[in-house]
């Protein structure tokens, strides 16, 4: 049983590329969630799902958009890298069953130069 | 939207002693209030949480208390151990199912 698994681990990108990170979870859990982890700051959300094929936005998300074709499976997509994205990335998941307990990825981390 | 503010930031204690880490909130609306533990290189664990129907909670050597009047709430280690140490975010759900997340707090464990 992985949990939630995410890829790719390390990226590098030049301002203005684009890229995709992909979440994957193996619970059959509802909800899923994008956070960004920056020094000082702690985890702040960017998108979430609450069920396959609904997102909706969190307290940062101008520059990110977001799938949630298949249930087990979140999208995060970064159509202009900019410098400020330079971040860990982390993905989560929960039942939605009333227990609201995160389960999370190990994170990617994003260099934009 | 809910604010989340932790302190302190860094916190270094010997092993043996207690470790407090205090939180407060902004929205009355709040009613779940987790703790998480993340490793170097890992993502963050939940340890401990808590509803605004509970005044204290434990498990072994981890305690959270929670004063709804005060927007508070605060994280409590007992005979701390070099493997707490870690950095620790509490967050706090109005029922959105949406975690607001504190900054954080790196605790340092001295053997």
């Amino acid at each position: 049983n992985a949990g939630v698994t995410q890829t790719p681990k390390f990226r590098v990108l030049k301002t203005g590329q684009s890229m995709t990170l992909l979440c994957a979870q193996d619970m059959n859990h509802e909800y899923m969630y994008w956070y960004r982890q920056d020094p000082g700051m702690g985890l702040r959300l960017i998108h979430y799902s609450v069920g396959e094929g609904t997102t909706a936005k969190g307290e940062v998300p101008d520059g990110y958009n977001v799938s949630r074709l298949k249930k087990q499976n979140f999208l995060l997509g970064l159509e202009s890298a900019a410098p400020s994205q330079t971040s860990v990335y982390f993905c989560a998941s929960s039942s939605g069953t009333g227990d609201e307990k995160l389960f999370f990825g190990s994170g990617t981390q994003l260099s934009v130069l | 939207g809910e604010n989340v503010e932790q302190h302190p930031s860094t916190l270094s204690v010997q092993e043996g002693d207690s470790a407090v880490i205090k939180c407060t909130y902004s929205d009355s609306a709040s009613n779940y209030f987790p703790w998480y533990k993340q490793e170097l290189g890992k993502g963050p664990q939940l340890i401990i949480d808590i509803r605004s129907n509970v005044g204290e909670k434990k498990d072994q050597r981890i305690a959270v208390t929670l004063n709804k009047t005060a927007k508070h709430f605060s994280l409590h280690i007992t005979e701390t151990q070099p493997e707490d140490s870690a950095v620790y975010f509490c967050a706090a759900d109005t029922g959105r199912r949406a975690l607001t997340f504190g900054s954080g707090t790196r605790l340092q464990v001295q053997p």
